[in-house]
């Protein structure tokens, strides 16, 4: 079965300071990766996809299928960053998300 | 546009009592999903319904849970006589079709006492 870990449950950095969310799956197929964001009082939201290679709001995340990850990256954390971050997979031709547990970050002023 | 919206957003129930708990999806979304948001699972697959197939129970976590999905829109998650492992909170979300980006309702609480 396919599984997610994010070993970091809080980043805690200062305000344009690089923050980096570690994302490390389990699939033995080609998955499709996503960040999801849930700021406070707020429902979750997708942040990226890896398909799309895209960058939202200054993050990128590359997928290493070699490593087997796919880390999340900003080089200039803002305060309105500060959110609980989920890195998800769907397998292919899968319906449900796998989400990781999850990793609060916090940047501080 | 509307987003997936979800009621009540807050429930306390006592432990053995029903519960149900209702999802509108995005108008035209195909596929609807069950999540469970706790803080010892994480977040967890319940259910998937994608147009008129067969839904995917395998995340169903015991026979007291049970969802169903009318005319293709509004679905609606039971949980019988509620535990008090049962309390999280239940997300939904929708998407156009299968492989298409999930958006997610802002969940319900649920509190067993």
């Amino acid at each position: 079965a396919q599984r997610v870990t994010q070993p970091e449950k809080l980043l805690s950095v200062f305000k344009g300071a690089p923050v980096e969310l570690k994302c490390n799956y389990s699939y033995s197929g080609s998955p499709e990766l996503f960040w999801y964001v849930q700021y406070s009082r707020q429902r979750l939201q997708l942040l990226l996809r890896h398909i799309s290679r895209e960058s939202i709001k200054g993050f990128t995340a590359d997928l290493n299928k070699g490593e087997t990850s796919f880390h999340l990256k900003k080089p200039f954390a803002q305060e309105e960053d500060s959110a609980m971050y989920y890195c998800a997979l769907l397998k292919a031709a899968g319906n449900k998300l796998t989400f990781g547990g999850g990793t609060r970050v916090l940047v501080k002023p | 546009g509307a987003g997936v919206s979800q009621s009540p957003s807050n429930k306390v129930t006592e432990k053995g009592k029903d519960v149900e708990l209702r999802c509108d999806p995005i108008s035209g979304h195909t596929a609807l999903y069950w999540y469970r948001q706790s803080l010892g699972q994480g977040l967890e697959f319940l259910i998937y319904f994608q147009g008129n197939s067969a839904p995917d129970k395998s995340g169903l976590p015991s026979d007291r849970f049970s969802a169903e999905r009318t005319g293709g829109s509004v679905s609606t998650l039971t949980i019988q006589r509620t535990q008090q492992e049962d309390s999280a909170v239940y997300l939904c979300a929708s998407s156009l079709a299968r492989d298409y980006t999930q958006y997610f309702g802002p969940g319900t609480r649920l509190t067993v006492l």
